[in-house]
């Protein structure tokens, strides 16, 4: 199974403030047909998760361009530019290119 | 607009079948493959299986010999089945969908939370 790493487990910001949240994997995650299947969700407290980048770096519908996505192959990023109070929860990046599916173990975002 | 909803029972003896419905609504199963994850109180995600678009199947290797996924396309509902339950398959059900593009893992259900009981 590829092995989704995200680092930082936690962090804690200040409203205002820019956050990036690392997720490697085990295995390229290029598939077949050229595409890059990973993805980044969030999902806040008590709530089911919501998608907010799909293939690397294309932003979801809906979703604030404060969020972004970078990075190829094994080695993903997703930031987030000036941190609003609505953006605390854990933070998963999810791999939909080989079988099994498998997800990060999450970032938990904590406001300051 | 689009919608997807689990539904079953919140209390499970171990030992025993748990069968979960997602009924979808502002889209077609015959366009959307419809995933199943599942979440452990307090922890991670666990991608537990997907019926694609054409009616196929995949597993997880490690639920694969309990698991089982299929769906009604006229009911635009999926069914989960899963065997012999342990206390440790306590979790929140989700269905998500996908169509390996644009749409993948864009909609989620609000989860059913089951308990396995011993």
């Amino acid at each position: 199974d590829v092995v989704m790493t995200q680092t930082p487990p936690s962090l804690s910001v200040a409203i205002g403030q820019s956050v990036s949240i690392s997720c490697k994997s085990s295995q390229s995650l290029v598939y077949s047909d050229g595409k890059t299947y990973l993805h980044w969700l969030l999902q806040s407290p008590g709530r089911s998760p919501k998608r907010l980048i799909y293939q690397v770096s294309n932003l979801g519908s809906g979703v604030p361009d404060r969020f972004s996505g970078t990075g190829s192959q094994k080695d993903f990023t997703l930031k987030i530019s000036r941190v609003e109070a609505e953006d605390l929860g854990v933070y998963y990046c999810a791999q939909t290119t080989h079988f099994p599916f498998t997800f990060g173990s999450g970032t938990k975002l904590e406001i300051k | 607009q689009v919608q997807l909803k689990e539904s079953g029972p919140v209390l499970v003896q171990a030992s025993e079948t748990l069968s979960l419905t997602c009924t979808v609504s502002g889209f077609s199963l015959t366009n959307y493959g419809v995933i199943w994850v599942r979440q452990p109180p307090g922890k991670g995600l666990e991608w537990m299986g997907i019926i694609w678009r054409n009616g196929n199947t995949d597993y997880n290797s490690a639920l694969k010999s309990r698991l089982s996924i299929n769906r009604d396309t006229s009911k635009s509902q999926v069914f989960l089945k899963m065997n012999s339950l342990q206390t440790d398959d306590t979790a929140i059900y989700y269905c998500t969908r996908t169509d390996g593009g644009y749409s993948e893992l864009d909609y989620w259900g609000q989860g059913v939370m089951v308990t396995v009981s011993s």
